[in-house]
């Protein structure tokens, strides 16, 4: 079993609509969850963390369950820029740790005009 | 600052052949990674440094060395090239505090092909 796991999509979506990306994780120690976004033949780039609570950031909503261990990522209204591959990214050490991060494969999502 | 850079963008290798991949980062961190991006299988950790002068296997590691001679520069080495080693590579590196960013910060990436 992989250690993260997504839906790799594609997710093909009308601008202005809402789109919801989940993620499992197997490592109930994991401490630190994170999205990151990566454009086409680019580098990933962090698009938020994800905290216990929740999170949003403007159009953005990321949750997570850790009894579940169960990550989401909500997109509201969205935009053409927004196409791009969201991958899903735990942590097992805090933010000063060298551990290293794992990554999901990623889900694809391409917002049509 | 021109954060973190990778040099070449792009390769094609014949089998056997070697070659050095340099990753180079201005931010002052102390944590640097290599890792490999293939299709359908996310990004995978191929060696990591925690600083100047030492290094750490990764989740993928045969096949590769790596060199961390200066705290700026990351050095990812092929001795023997084999196409299953064809992929992208992306270095990334990472504040050590604690009050630092949780975020890695990724190069460009470097597109390799062997055949």
């Amino acid at each position: 079993r992989k250690e993260v796991e997504q839906d790799p999509g594609p997710f093909n979506v009308p601008e202005g609509a809402t789109v919801a990306f989940n993620c499992t994780y197997s490592n109930s120690a994991s401490q630190s969850f994170f999205w990151y976004r990566q454009d086409c033949r680019k580098e990933p780039k962090l698009l938020m963390s994800v905290y216990s609570s929740g999170n949003e950031d403007g159009r953005f909503t990321a949750q997570l369950n850790r009894a579940s261990q169960y990550i989401s990522l909500l997109i509201r209204d969205s935009k053409l820029s927004d196409s791009a591959t969201y991958l899903c990214v735990v942590n097992m050490g805090s933010s000063g740790s060298a551990r290293q991060l794992t990554f999901g494969s990623g889900t694809q999502l391409t917002v049509l005009p | 600052n021109a954060g973190v850079t990778q040099t070449p963008k792009f390769r094609v290798l014949k089998t056997g052949q070697s070659m050095t991949l340099l990753c180079a980062q201005d931010m002052n961190h102390e944590y640097m990674y290599w890792y490999r991006q293939d299709p359908g299988m996310g990004l995978r950790l191929i060696h990591y440094s925690v600083g100047e002068g030492t290094t750490a296997k990764g989740e993928v590691p045969d096949g590769y060395n790596v060199s961390r001679l200066k705290k700026q520069n990351f050095l990812l080495g092929l001795e023997s090239a084999a196409p299953s080693q064809t992929s992208v590579y992306f270095c990334a590196s990472k504040g050590s505090r604690l009050a630092d960013s949780y975020e890695q910060y990724f190069g460009p990436g470097t597109r390799l092909t062997v055949t």
